[in-house]
């Protein structure tokens, strides 16, 4: 089964910039995958961030920007607050109709 | 302003069934695919399947593994998801979320299923 692959943890000085990537086990990501990223705080709903690669959801800032960088699906954040830190999930369209989200990475701002 | 609105979580034993319900608002509901995710807890997001509409028709999509135990349906005249699921596993705890399109634009607030004896 394909693995949705991202990094378990990553951190960040407030004002920096941040790549956050979302890669296959096997294979490239590309915009067929439509790769959509959410934002998620403890006790919260998932908050769509981008989808279908870089289209900003309604009311989230343009610091937030998605993108393919090599292989992979990425999600800059520039400029980082202290209310970006949260765990950010990913997820990938697969040509058999199934959707497979990545296990998330626990962004720290700090 | 769209609205989602799960119920129909609880308590169950393994083996047991449950019906979930999602209520949509502000959207055409017949217009969209509608998903359900789950988050067991303290772990990640993981898609349970998703249902396309019904002017589209073909198959419904689901992960394997749910597959085969649990059934999504909808009522467009109820603007209503559902997702039946049976032979439940410990395993299957976790807060349910509805979610719609491919891209999970809008997300409801979830209900928690615990199985548990």
């Amino acid at each position: 089964q394909t693995l949705v692959t991202q990094e378990p943890s990553f951190s960040v000085s407030p004002g920096g910039t941040v790549t956050l990537t979302c890669g296959l086990s096997s294979g490239s990501v590309s915009t067929t995958y439509y790769p959509s990223w959410y934002q998620q705080t403890p006790g919260q709903a998932p908050r769509t961030l981008i989808y279908s690669t870089n289209i900003r959801s309604s009311g989230v800032p343009d610091r937030f920007s998605g993108s393919i960088l090599g292989n992979k699906a990425a999600l800059t954040i520039t400029g980082a607050q202290a209310d970006d830190e949260s765990d950010y999930y990913c997820v990938l369209y697969m040509s058999s109709g199934v959707s497979v989200f990545g296990g998330g990475t626990k962004l720290t701002v700090l | 302003e769209v609205q989602l609105v799960e119920s129909g979580g609880g308590l169950v034993k393994p083996g047991g069934s449950l019906r979930l319900s999602c209520a949509a608002s502000g959207i055409t509901f017949s217009n969209a695919w509608m998903n359900w995710v789950r988050q067991a807890p303290g772990k990640g997001l993981e898609w349970v399947g998703r249902i396309k509409r019904t002017n589209d028709g073909g198959p419904i999509d689901y992960a394997a593994p749910v597959k085969g135990r649990f059934t999504i349906s909808r009522d467009d005249s109820k603007n209503t998801l559902y997702l039946q699921m049976n032979s439940l596993k410990t395993e299957d705890t976790a807060i349910y979320y509805c979610a719609t399109n491919r891209d999970f634009d809008y997300w409801g607030q979830g209900t928690l299923v615990t199985v548990s004896s």
